[in-house]
Order: structure tokens, then sequence, then C-alpha cells
């Protein structure tokens, strides 16, 4: 089976913090991506990467960056994280642009 | 920038009645699909159509796409409560590098 691992499921940090949120692909994707999920506002693509070291910036990446040193992992970072960063993470990956995309759990995310 | 927009928001139908959702989208797609998401989890991929596809089926799902007028749809046929859940359409813009999700629709089966 298909399998995209997000680490943390759920997460409360406190403002200013620096944040960590890692995910694992066993498919050999080339692509994964990070969405943002917010009632009412779908899910919004943040940073997405077609190849290791390589990153694209998504619809909303401000107050993000990202990180893939291995072809596997891609990881999320929120430099100082603010309230309303407050939301449900989803990565996904997929071996091709446009094709299937597999999705992690989410992890729930709460600044306060 | 949303490029699909699903319809109803929310749709509530008794266990056995079919369900149709839809989704209209912006500009030229190579595919669209549609992913159903149960609450507080990931999103499962339901069924992709090409664009040179007009209908497409996979068990109780059928989906149609129509390409004049930028829409597709979403029909679940005899449904079930486990098919609560919240329905998803994404479309791949032609020269784009992602897939664009819609807001989604929020299906309730009543038992």
């Amino acid at each position: 089976d298909v399998k995209v691992t997000q680490s943390s499921r759920y997460l409360v940090k406190r403002t200013g913090e620096k944040v960590f949120l890692e995910c694992v692909q066993d498919m050999d994707h080339e692509n994964m991506f990070w969405y943002r999920q917010d009632p009412g506002l779908g899910l919004r693509l943040i940073y997405f990467s077609y190849d290791v070291k390589m990153k694209e910036k998504g619809d909303i990446p401000e107050g993000y960056s990202v990180s893939r040193e291995k072809k596997e992992r891609f990881s999320l970072i929120l430099e100082s994280a603010s309230t309303n960063q407050t939301s449900m993470y989803l990565c996904a990956s997929n071996r091709v642009v446009g094709n299937t995309i597999y999705f992690g759990e989410g992890s729930w995310l709460t600044v306060v | 920038s949303q490029q699909g927009e699903e319809d109803p928001q929310a749709l509530s139908i008794q266990e056995g009645e079919n369900a149709t959702m839809n989704c209209s989208y912006k500009t030229s797609i190579n595919n669209l699909q549609w992913y159903r998401q149960n609450s507080g989890r990931g999103l499962v991929h339901l069924i992709l159509i090409r664009s040179n596809e007009r209908e497409k089926h996979s068990g109780r799902l059928r989906v149609t796409l129509d390409t004049s007028k930028k829409s597709s749809s979403l029909l679940i046929t005899a449904s079930r409560a486990a098919d609560t859940a919240s329905y998803f359409c994404a479309t791949d813009a032609w020269g784009a590098q992602k897939l664009v999700f819609g807001q989604g629709t929020r299906l309730t089966i009543n038992p």
C-alpha cells in the first residue's frame, strides 16, 4: 500500500516558536506538496517540490519555508509561528504532475 | 486562486437516495479528479477523468465532464451512511504544474 506519513498528528505550539512538520512517502514519488486546510477556504497550496533540493512557492507561501534534502522527505517549517497559522496541514505526493495525489492523514497545528 | 468550485456547499439526503455534486472550473484542463475526505482525515482519491472523456464509472460512482461548460458532476448512487464525508474536485490546468482544489461539498447521509 502506498503511504504518506506525517510525523505529528496534533501539535500545540507557542507564538514565535519555530515549528517543523515532517512528511515521508514510501512510493519513490518525485513530487511532494504541502497544503493548508481551513474551514470555508478549502485546500490551499503552500509549497511544492519536484525534486530533491528543489522547491516552488504555491498560493500562500508567506510565513513558511520548506526543505527537501532526500527524495522521500519533505518538511514544512514555520520560522516564527503565529496564531493565524493555526490550521490543518496536509502533505501529499505523486509521481507525475496532474496525476493522482496521495495524502497523509494531516497534522493539526494549534498556535497559542 | 481557486480553480474548481463545488456546488452545493452542503448536501443532506436519506440513505439509499442518490447524491449529486457539481464542480465548475475556469480554465482549460488536462484532467479533473474527485477526492473524498472523512472528518479530520486526509483526502483519498476517488476517480480521475481526462479532458477527452465524457463519463467514467467506478462502482457506485459516476463522473461526467462537460468541457464546453467547464463543469463536472459526481453522482453517488444508493448512498450509505458511510458515504458521509466531504467531496472535493481538483483540476490540473493546462500549463500549470499543480492540482488546484475546490472548497468541497459536505455530504451527510441520514440513516
